[in-house]
């Protein structure tokens, strides 16, 4: 079966500082991810996500993210963050071929100071 | 284009009892997944429908059902209530295909008491 860590599970920054939140999955397969946010008081909505191709993949509003199939690992970043960034971020994997399981994480909650 | 909506937004029953929750998809979208997002935790999927056929199941009870219907609508039904059923509830449209992005509802609160 597969599972997603999220190592931080609260970050605070202070506006354009640099973020990177951790996410490593376990799956011998194919898999493919994704990273949601959801905003206060907003629905969960698709940040990026990685299919197959260029390991670096770049995302809505800044956001990037970096497969790294010998750690088992999709990080997000973002350079400098703003105070519109605080949100609730989830990393996401699904299998690829077989039935539709998506395995989401607990989630990193951000706060970003202005 | 109208968006995800799930209705009720807040729900509260008791342990036993049982409970329906309905999603209409996003336009043109023709699957529908639903998940089970519990306080402080990450939503855990529960099953998905594709043209009125479940086409995916998580790990959860066969008390835990659902219907896809022909204008790609769902519901979701839960019987014999437990406490630890009091979650946030989700529904996300796509289109078929797991390559397809996933649009979420804004979710229904159910308190089970």
């Amino acid at each position: 079966a597969q599972s997603v860590s999220q190592h931080n599970h609260h970050v605070i920054l202070s506006e354009a500082a640099s973020l990177e939140l951790g996410c490593n999955y376990s799956y011998g397969g194919t898999v493919n991810l994704f990273w949601y946010v959801q905003y206060p008081g907003q629905h969960l909505q698709l940040l990026l996500k990685y299919f197959s191709g260029d390991p670096l993949v770049k995302g809505i509003k800044g956001f990037e993210a970096e497969f790294i199939k010998s750690k088992f690992s999709f990080n997000l970043r973002k350079p400098s963050v703003q105070w519109s960034d605080t949100a609730e971020y989830f990393c996401a994997v699904n299998a690829r071929g077989g039935s539709y399981i998506p395995t989401f994480g607990r989630g990193t909650s951000l706060i970003v100071h202005p | 284009e109208t968006g995800v909506t799930q209705s009720p937004t807040h729900l509260i029953k008791t342990r036993g009892q049982q409970v329906t929750l309905r999603c209409s998809s996003q336009s043109g979208h023709n699957t529908v997944s639903w998940y089970q997002q519990a306080l402080g935790q990450g939503p855990q999927f529960i099953f998905q429908y594709y043209r009125e056929e479940e086409n995916g199941r998580g790990n959860f009870p066969p008390r835990f059902s659902g219907l896809q219907f022909p204008n790609y609508s769902s519901e979701l039904n839960v019987n014999a209530l437990e406490l630890d059923d009091s979650a946030l509830y989700l529904c996300a449209s796509s289109l078929s295909g797991t390559d397809n992005e996933q649009f979420f509802g804004p979710g229904t609160r159910l308190t089970v008491l």
